[in-house]
Order: C-alpha cells, then sequence, then structure tokens
C-alpha cells in the first residue's frame, strides 16, 4: 500500500492570510484528491487531480498536482473561519481499484 | 436515504464484549470502505470491498476485525473481544465504479463513535 504525509500537521492562523499544505508521497498515484473533514462529519471531496502539472482552483483554494504525480499542495487566500477543519488528501491506487489512501490530515484553525 | 448510512451514530462497550457495526452503501456503489479515525488523527484503512472480487484486508490491525458485505450491498464490521484502544470512530465509504478517475469519489457516511471501557 502506498502511503502519503501531509505537511504541516496543525496549521493555525488569523482570519485573511494566505496558507499552504502539501501532500508527499514516493509513489505514483493515478489521480489524488483533496477532502475536508468537519467535526461530527465524514470527509467530503474537494477536488480531483489527474494530470501531472495540473492546478484547479475552487473559489479561494487553488491545488496543484506535481508534475510526477507523486505530491499535491493546496493554496487558500484570504483564508476564512469557515476553511477550520482537517484537510485530507488521498490517493487513488490504480484507474480501476479505486482503493483510496488517505494520508493523516492537516488541521486548520481560522482564527477571526 | 439518499447517503451513505451508518448504525449505531455511537456505541458504549465493556471491554471484552463484541461489536457489530453497520454501514448501508449508496445504491448502486460498488466499492465500500471502513476506515478508522481515533481521536484528532487521520484516516486509517481497514478494509475494501469492489464489487464481487475477493476482499483487500490488508488494513484490519488484528484477527479480531473481520467484515462483511452481503449481496454486494450492506457491509458489517465486527471486532470481537473488544480493547480499549478500539475506541475510534469508524467511517464506512461507498463509491460508483468507473474508470474515469475524474468521476470517482468516495461518499462517506457520519460515522461510528465506538468507546470502549
Amino acid at each position: 500500500t502506498q502511503l502519503l504525509e501531509q505537511s504541516p500537521q496543525f496549521l493555525s492562523i488569523q482570519e485573511g492570510e494566505n496558507l499552504t499544505v502539501y501532500c508527499n508521497s514516493s509513489s505514483v498515484f493515478s489521480s489524488l484528491q483533496w477532502y475536508r473533514q468537519e467535526p461530527g462529519e465524514g470527509p467530503v471531496l474537494l477536488v480531483t487531480v489527474v494530470t501531472g502539472g495540473e492546478v484547479k482552483k475552487l473559489k479561494r483554494l487553488t491545488f496543484q498536482f506535481g508534475d510526477a504525480r507523486k505530491d499535491s499542495s493546496l493554496h487558500i487566500t484570504a483564508a476564512q473561519p469557515g476553511d477550520t477543519g482537517l484537510y485530507l488528501c488521498a490517493g487513488e491506487e490504480d484507474n480501476y481499484g479505486q482503493n483510496f489512501v488517505f494520508g493523516p490530515g492537516t488541521r486548520l484553525s481560522v482564527l477571526p | 436515504g439518499a447517503g451513505v448510512s451508518q448504525s449505531p451514530s455511537n456505541k458504549v462497550t465493556e471491554k471484552g464484549k463484541d461489536v457489530e457495526l453497520r454501514c448501508d452503501p449508496i445504491s448502486g456503489h460498488t466499492a465500500l470502505y471502513w476506515y478508522r479515525q481515533s481521536l484528532g488523527q487521520g484516516l486509517e484503512f481497514l478494509i475494501y470491498f469492489q464489487g464481487n472480487s475477493a476482499p483487500d484486508k490488508s488494513g484490519l490491525p488484528s484477527d479480531r476485525f473481520s467484515a462483511e458485505r452481503t449481496g454486494g450491498s450492506v457491509s458489517t464490521l465486527t471486532i470481537q473481544r473488544t480493547q480499549q484502544e478500539d475506541s475510534a470512530v469508524y467511517l464506512c465509504a461507498s463509491s460508483p465504479l468507473s474508470t474515469d478517475a475524474l468521476n470517482t469519489e468516495a461518499f462517506f457516511g457520519q460515522g461510528t463513535r465506538l468507546t470502549v471501557v
């Protein structure tokens, strides 16, 4: 099973600041997903990236998939308290098997 | 319902007892996953079912853990002789079969919070 690492593990920032969180692996994934999880809820998908070098934007969130499809980053511009949560990246091991491997997550706290 | 349903939502059990956790996936989803999440932690993979294929049990932490998926739909995760370290939120997710990576997504239930006392 391929392993994913995420950094930082914890991040506490003030409203309006920018931040970037990272997801890294030594292995190649066919696709990579970012989820956000709020307390008491299951994770909810934010985005899927499949092409090396791909950049996707979702409002104030920018996702990038590394050229070699081993790593990804999530950048949040002008963070809001509503962005608070656990951000998980998940790699899909192959196109057909669809076994998602999750990283440990980055716990983000945005203070008003 | 339209989403993944898990029951019970909370379970308190005495050490040494057996527990069964249930997951009703979204209708038509061929893939079903069980994960465990300890307090403040990420998701630990437990087991994965895909259609009629043999399940991937590589994440089960011990032989006290087992899971079944009957009729390709409902799944039950059983923990025998529970220990305090089994306390966690157990999350179930399902996914439709698709060869298009852009259209794959794991839909999660709200989890079962298991507390072993």
